[in-house]
């Protein structure tokens, strides 16, 4: 099976907040990731937590991690049009190289 | 800082002829990364370098792929033979020591069109 595990939409109404989640198997990860990407455009690093941290909150956006259920969300407040896109999840092992999930793909409503 | 570029940003070939993509990296940043992402799928790794030296190849890297990064700065991959499976969006990214390498940054893409 993926590795990271991610469900493929999300929508949700301006100025709700949207929580979108994401599983991973390896428990040696050191770092786990959200990356953002736009229609066409490469990927932008949103945030990232590493894995001895709960929760990670900046501005808008907070991380929860979950270890023994190798799980990881991700919520935006206050949700605008602007943050319709499609957000990565992946996890980083000892090797630097991040493996990715097939990305969440959010639909924000006016 | 200008961010990573690539250029060129659409290629569009037949199949059976080379293309070369040019990646150049943050200029602080020793370590640069290419991943090819097909539709509805996440980045995947293809190769990095640190430097000049190439660490770590995937097995997706099949010997019609090359990559070189000769000065340690800007980064090409080629393809030979293109086959229409090549058609996808190709990805670098780079990152610094003085981050642990764990902050990668990418470019906008350059996506190849192979009919």
């Amino acid at each position: 099976g993926e590795d990271v595990e991610q469900s493929l939409f999300l929508s949700v109404r301006e100025g709700d907040s949207s929580v979108i989640n994401c599983t991973y198997t390896d428990s040696s990860s050191t770092y786990l990731y959200w990356y953002k990407q736009e229609p066409g455009a490469g990927l932008q690093l949103l945030t990232y937590i590493f894995s001895n941290m709960d929760m990670k909150q900046d501005q808008r956006l907070t991380v929860l991690l979950n270890k023994k259920d190798k799980h990881l969300s991700l919520r935006i407040a206050d949700t605008q049009t602007g943050d319709s896109a499609i957000y990565f999840c992946a996890e980083m092992r000892g090797s630097y190289i991040p493996t990715f999930g097939r990305g969440t793909s959010l639909i924000v409503h006016p | 800082d200008t961010g990573v570029s690539q250029d060129p940003r659409h290629k569009i070939t037949k199949r059976g002829q080379n293309v070369t993509f040019r990646c150049d990296p943050i200029s602080e940043h020793n370590r640069l990364y290419w991943y090819r992402q097909t539709l509805g799928q996440g980045p995947e790794f293809l190769t990095y370098f640190q430097n000049e030296a190439q660490l770590e190849k995937s097995r997706l890297l099949s010997d019609r792929f090359s990559a070189e990064r000769p000065k340690g700065s800007f980064s090409t991959l080629e393809i030979q033979r293109t086959e229409q499976g090549d058609s996808a969006m190709y990805l670098c990214a780079s990152s610094a020591p003085g981050q642990g390498y764990y902050e990668q940054y990418f470019g906008p893409g350059t996506r190849l069109t192979v009919t």
